[in-house]
């Protein structure tokens, strides 16, 4: 069956270390999507991609970076820099970014936690 | 700025009520709206959308939602809950403009209790 997986479950980060959590999906989609989700607040978008060597910025990208050298996969690093880290992370993708009427599809996210 | 508000952060019915979800939207054009559902630490699951096609949406699990655009409204009902519903939703738009952004309300956590 085709889906989104992300790994680790769980996740735990010490103080000024960066982690990476992994998303990769056999959907054949062309737009990837990283959202953090904290208690009450609904989803919020880190960063997407559109397309392969292609990413932009969401509404809260300071502090996580990522990549996009595959069309399957969309590592999101959380760096240093981000200081309140503690929360749900959900990836997500879709047919292609400008199919407004389509759904995104989700993984079942990384739970990252500190130390 | 565009957006989509659900009323109550939290819902709870008896086993076998009625459920109402309530979503708006804030947008001068029809969007493209969804809901999603979520069990504990999951990804969330797409329950049903509304492309235009029609203004009563039906989805997975029993539930529907109707689409009023005078009231920029997407309630999400189900006539009868069941406790497998006990989860979180969420509603969620493509609101015109921009790089068709898909905006999420902040959710409402349903209880269904005996």
């Amino acid at each position: 069956d085709g889906g989104i997986t992300q790994s680790p479950k769980y996740l735990f980060r010490k103080e000024g270390q960066n982690v990476t959590l992994s998303c990769e999906q056999n959907l054949n989609h062309d737009a990837m999507y990283w959202y953090r989700q904290d208690p009450g607040q609904g989803l919020r978008l880190i960063y997407y991609s559109q397309i392969v060597n292609d990413f932009q910025k969401g509404d809260i990208a300071e502090g996580y970076s990522v990549s996009r050298e595959k069309k399957e996969s969309f590592p999101l690093t959380v760096t240093s820099a981000q200081k309140n880290p503690t929360a749900f992370y959900l990836c997500a993708s879709k047919r292609k970014r400008t199919d407004s009427n389509q759904p995104q599809h989700f993984g079942d996210g990384t739970r990252l936690s500190i130390l | 700025a565009q957006s989509v508000t659900q009323l109550g952060s939290h819902v709870s019915v008896s086993e076998g009520a009625l459920v109402l979800l309530r979503c708006n939207y804030s947008s001068s054009v029809p969007p493209y709206l969804f809901w999603y559902v979520q069990y504990p630490n999951q990804g969330l699951q797409l329950l049903l959308k509304y492309t235009s096609a029609a203004t009563l949406v039906k989805g997975i699990n029993g539930f529907e939602a109707e689409f009023k655009k005078s009231e920029t409204s997407f309630h999400l009902t189900k006539p009868s809950a069941h406790m497998s519903d006990a989860a979180e939703y969420f509603c969620a738009g493509t609101l015109m403009g921009g790089y068709n952004k898909l905006i999420f309300g902040a959710g409402t956590r349903l209880a269904v209790h005996p």
